[in-house]
């Protein structure tokens, strides 16, 4: 299969400070990775898509600079929520594209529940 | 824009059923990919079955099959003898050509013991 982990799956800081998130393809490459975040019982939205070597392109009302993204080789990608704030409180899900399985096919990681104190 | 429609916000089902869950789509492409796929109570996205639209067989995996109706832009699931752990929210999604999928607002599936 693909297989995609993300870490960690849960973390719990003070407001103002910044969290890493860590998103891997574990066995495949993977030139595209994608960002979303989900509310309770709401559907995934998509924050931006992350290409290797390259900048990410983030979706329109996401704030780049608050959300970083890097994506330094072609297993791994990260999401740092800059200064974070309550409101930045939610579950972030990281995908991999993986071509070999057709186009568009994302794996997605389990998940990481950010909690903003 | 492409948009994906599930009209079925809940469902249930009794173990060992059959149950069909609804999506529509709305695209002006014509080579694009549709998934669906179930994101349980441990809210891990897992990739049930996917159906290239240029395919007109519809796509089988195990209990889950799909009846793919291109020109009524209709992807429906179907879950055959329905078990216990098929009990999670399901989502629709379109792949086109700008790589990026577009989800649903999901189906959340109920299976009585």
């Amino acid at each position: 299969g693909a297989v995609v982990s993300q870490h960690p799956s849960r973390v719990i800081c003070k407001s103002g400070t910044s969290v890493k998130i860590e998103c891997r393809s574990l066995d495949f490459q993977a030139t595209t990775m994608f960002w979303y975040r989900q509310f309770p019982k709401k559907s995934l939205m998509l924050m931006a898509t992350s290409n290797e070597g390259s900048k990410a392109t983030y979706e329109q009302g996401v704030e780049k600079d608050k959300f970083l993204i890097n994506h330094a080789s072609l297993t791994l990608s990260t999401l740092t929520v800059t200064s974070a704030h309550p409101e930045d409180s939610s579950f972030y899900i990281c995908s991999a594209s993986r071509p070999s399985s057709g186009r568009d096919t994302q794996y997605f990681g389990p998940g990481t529940r950010l909690t903003v104190l | 824009a492409q948009t994906v429609t599930q009209s079925q916000p809940e469902m249930s089902v009794q173990e060992a059923e059959t149950v069909t869950l609804s999506c529509t789509y709305d695209t002006s492409e014509n080579n694009y990919y549709l998934f669906w796929y179930k994101q349980p109570p441990s809210r891990q996205m897992i990739l049930v079955i996917r159906q290239e639209a240029y395919k007109q067989q519809n796509a089988t995996e195990n209990r889950f099959s799909v009846n793919f109706q291109k020109a009524a832009k209709s992807f429906s699931l179907k879950i055959s003898d329905s078990q216990l752990g098929d009990t999670a929210m399901y989502f629709c999604a379109f792949g086109g050509a700008t790589n990026k999928l577009i989800f649903g607002t999901g189906t959340l599936l109920a299976v009585q013991p």
